[in-house]
C-alpha cells in the first residue's frame, strides 16, 4: 500500500460546479497534512494546511478524518484557473524529517 | 515568509556530464532544506535533506549528492549523469516546525540527452 494514495483523475468538471477530492494515508502516527496546488510544469505551492478540526478558505474547504486516515478537499464554485494538479502531503511522526506527496489529481474545469 | 531561489531553470546536458545545481534560501534562518525530483507525470521523490550546515540524508541511493557549505545554500551534484537523472529538480525549505509547511523554489527541469 502506498504512504499517501490519490485518484489520479482527470476530473473533468464544468465551471461552478463543486468538485470533491479525497486522500488516504498509511501512517496512523502522521502529525501535518497539506493541499498544494502544483500548475503544469512549475513548482507546488501550498493551497491550505489541513487541522483536525477542519478548514475553510473561500471555496476551498478542506478536512482531517484521522480515523478513517484520509483528507478531503472541497472546491465549491469551480472556476477555469482552478485547473491544476493538486497534491496531498502528509508530514511524517514527529522527529521525522520527511513529507510524503501523493500523486495528484488533476482537475480540468471546462467552459 | 521565505523565499527559496533556484537557477538556472532548464538545462540540457550530455549523459557522463557532471551536474550543480544551487538553491538559496531568503527570509529565514537555519531552515530544513531539501531536495525533490519529480519525473514527468510523477510524484515528488525525495531525494536529500538536510537539518543543518554539512548535514546530509540520503533517501535515494544514486549517482547523485548534496552538500550544504552554509546556512542558506543548498546543492545537488552528480559527477556523471546518466538518462535516467532527467526530470524536475525542486528544492523546498520548511519553517522548523513552526507550521511544517514546506515552501518550493521555482525548480530546474533537466534533460540528459
Amino acid at each position: 500500500r502506498k504512504e499517501v494514495e490519490q485518484d489520479p483523475g482527470p476530473f473533468n468538471v464544468p465551471e461552478g460546479a463543486t468538485v470533491a477530492f479525497n486522500c488516504t494515508y498509511s501512517n496512523s502516527a502522521s502529525q501535518s497534512f497539506f493541499w498544494y496546488r502544483q500548475d503544469c510544469r512549475k513548482e507546488p505551492k501550498l493551497l491550505m494546511s489541513v487541522y483536525s478540526s477542519g478548514n475553510e478558505d473561500g471555496r476551498f474547504t478542506a478536512q482531517l478524518n484521522r480515523a478513517s486516515q484520509y483528507i478531503s478537499l472541497l472546491i465549491r464554485d469551480s472556476k477555469l484557473s482552478d485547473s491544476a494538479t493538486y497534491l496531498c502531503v502528509v508530514n511524517g511522526a514527529s522527529g521525522t524529517y520527511k513529507y510524503i506527496f501523493g500523486t495528484g489529481t488533476r482537475l480540468k474545469v471546462l467552459a | 515568509s521565505q523565499t527559496i531561489h533556484q537557477w538556472p531553470a532548464t538545462l540540457v546536458q550530455p549523459v557522463g556530464s557532471p551536474l550543480s545545481l544551487e538553491c538559496t534560501v531568503e527570509g529565514t534562518s537555519n531552515p530544513n532544506l531539501y531536495w525533490y525530483r519529480q519525473a514527468a507525470g510523477r510524484g515528488l521523490q525525495l531525494l536529500f535533506y538536510s537539518v543543518g550546515i554539512g548535514q546530509i540524508s540520503s533517501e535515494v541511493p544514486q549517482n547523485l549528492s548534496a552538500s550544504r557549505p552554509q546556512d542558506r545554500q543548498f546543492i545537488l551534484s552528480s559527477k556523471k549523469l546518466l538518462l535516467s537523472d532527467s526530470g524536475f529538480y525542486l528544492c523546498a525549505g520548511d519553517d522548523r516546525g513552526s507550521t511544517d509547511t514546506q515552501y518550493f523554489g521555482p525548480g530546474t527541469r533537466l534533460t540528459v540527452l
